[in-house]
């Protein structure tokens, strides 16, 4: 099973908001990313965890707010959000495959803020 | 550091023909190139990878070829389908997979 889960599947939200992210592997991967995604672009890669501690921040603004509570979730904390921030936020974990570590993407979360 | 440019960036064919798209990168280093698909509203899924120890690898109609020398890999898809329309990115690293560096994007599309 290469399962990444990802909820809500859309969301939308006011500037002014408080919303979070969630992410969830049972893969027993221990590194997850968080990507952000514009339309017809490659994904941009914001937030690597490794073993459950912060290994790259890609200079995201502090709006958003990763956390990683188990080896299992990922989350994304976003608050006062701009327009600009509207895209398909994909989350992602990385384990061995035949020597190779390989990563798997989940659904992604589209994300639209007013 | 890594720049990874994918051509085209829009490829149509005819069902049942073959596609080709194809990677250039710029760090000798790098050793990891995997290919992703994604479909219409979904995440990129991974669908065939390669490492630098390898020249080409194939799975089923899917198959990469790698040419180190000149930095370069490519994706070929044989007797395309309908169903093999969607965007494929190409990406590269160096030791592990935690900080790919992404081509632009091809959409292709199979016309029936």
């Amino acid at each position: 099973d290469t399962e990444v889960t990802q909820t809500p599947k859309h969301l939308v939200m006011g500037m002014t908001n408080k919303k979070s992210l969630k992410c969830e592997q049972h893969m027993g991967h221990r590194a997850m990313y968080w990507y952000k995604q514009k339309a017809k672009k490659p994904p941009e890669l914001m937030f690597v965890y490794s073993y459950e501690k912060l290994s790259i921040n890609e200079s995201v603004p502090s709006r958003f707010s990763p956390e990683c509570p188990n080896s299992s979730l990922l989350n994304l904390h976003l608050h006062a959000l701009q327009p600009e921030d509207s895209a398909l936020y994909l989350c992602a974990s990385s384990g061995y495959r035949l020597s190779q570590e390989t990563q798997y993407f989940g659904p992604g979360t589209r994300l639209l803020v007013l | 550091g890594e720049n990874v440019e994918q051509h085209p960036s829009t490829l149509s064919v005819q069902e049942g023909d073959s596609a080709v798209i194809k990677c250039t990168y710029s760090d000798s280093a790098s050793n990891y190139f995997p290919w992703y698909k994604q479909e219409l509203g979904k995440g990129p899924q991974l669908i065939i990878d390669i490492r630098s120890n390898v020249g080409e690898k194939k799975d089923q109609r899917i198959a990469v070829t790698l040419n180190k020398t000149a930095k370069h890999f490519s994706l070929h898809i044989t007797e395309t389908q309908p169903e093999d329309s969607a965007v494929y990115f190409c990406a590269a690293s160096k030791g592990s997979a935690r900080q790919l560096t992404f081509g632009s994007g091809t959409q292709l599309t199979v016309l029936p």
